[in-house]
């Protein structure tokens, strides 16, 4: 199984921050790589998939880099409602594996 | 408006069995491949199990197999996770999830229902 290492688990910002999370596969998932939103007591939402693919109606201040390995999403200006967990997840194989989760907190 | 709606959730004795349902709407099941995945309390999300279009292959996190069985209903657009010999860890939130063919996308995920084990 490809497992999925997020860093950091937590994460302190203000509003207007530019913030970086990371995501490192154990093996190459060429551009497999999509990132979900979890909001406390909500479903996770899509944000970005095929590493840097903006999904439909996700504002554009977000965005995703990377290939093979090493991934980010990267928030450009922290708005108040993006404080929540991220997911990162490989969709190059089964089983669909997540990274642990990024909470990102408001500082 | 494509939707996703789980429901059989519930609390359950250790060694019991429930069986959790998905309600797609708005687009045609078979046309999907769906999965299932867990959130335990405060934890992260985990992958459950997943099964193809036409219900002839499945897949299956270690932690379940053989216990859990997925399968579905496409003339009626429903998705099914059977949970056997349930155990205090299989406590969480179930969703259900549609992947897009092509690049595998988990696009639209149900609200959850949660399925507690205890005595």
């Amino acid at each position: 199984d490809i497992q999925m290492t997020q860093s950091p688990s937590s994460l302190s910002a203000s509003v207007g921050d530019r913030v970086t999370i990371t995501c490192r596969a154990s093996q190459s998932i060429s551009s497999n790589l999509n990132w979900y939103q979890q909001k406390p007591g909500k479903a996770p939402q899509l944000l970005i998939y095929a590493a840097s693919s903006l999904q439909s109606g996700v504002p554009s201040r977000f965005s995703g880099s990377g290939s093979g390995t090493d991934f980010t999403l990267t928030i450009s200006s922290l708005q108040p409602e993006d404080f929540a967990t991220y997911y990162c997840q490989q969709s190059y194989s089964t089983p669909r594996t997540f990274g642990q989760g990024t909470k990102l907190e408001i500082k | 408006e494509v939707q996703l709606v789980e429901s059989g959730g519930g609390l359950v004795q250790p060694g019991g069995s429930l069986r959790l349902s998905c309600a797609a709407s708005g687009f045609t099941l078979s046309g999907y491949w769906m999965h299932w995945v867990r959130q335990a309390p405060g934890k992260g999300l985990v992958w459950v199990s997943r099964i193809n279009s036409d219900g002839s292959n499945t897949n299956y996190a270690d932690s379940v197999r053989g216990r859990f069985t997925i399968s579905r209903d496409n003339a009626n657009n429903t998705l099914y996770l059977q949970m056997n010999s349930l155990r205090a860890e299989d406590t969480a939130v179930y969703y259900c999830a549609r992947e897009l063919t092509g690049d595998r996308r988990f696009d639209y995920w149900g609200q959850g229902t949660l399925v507690t084990v205890s005595s």
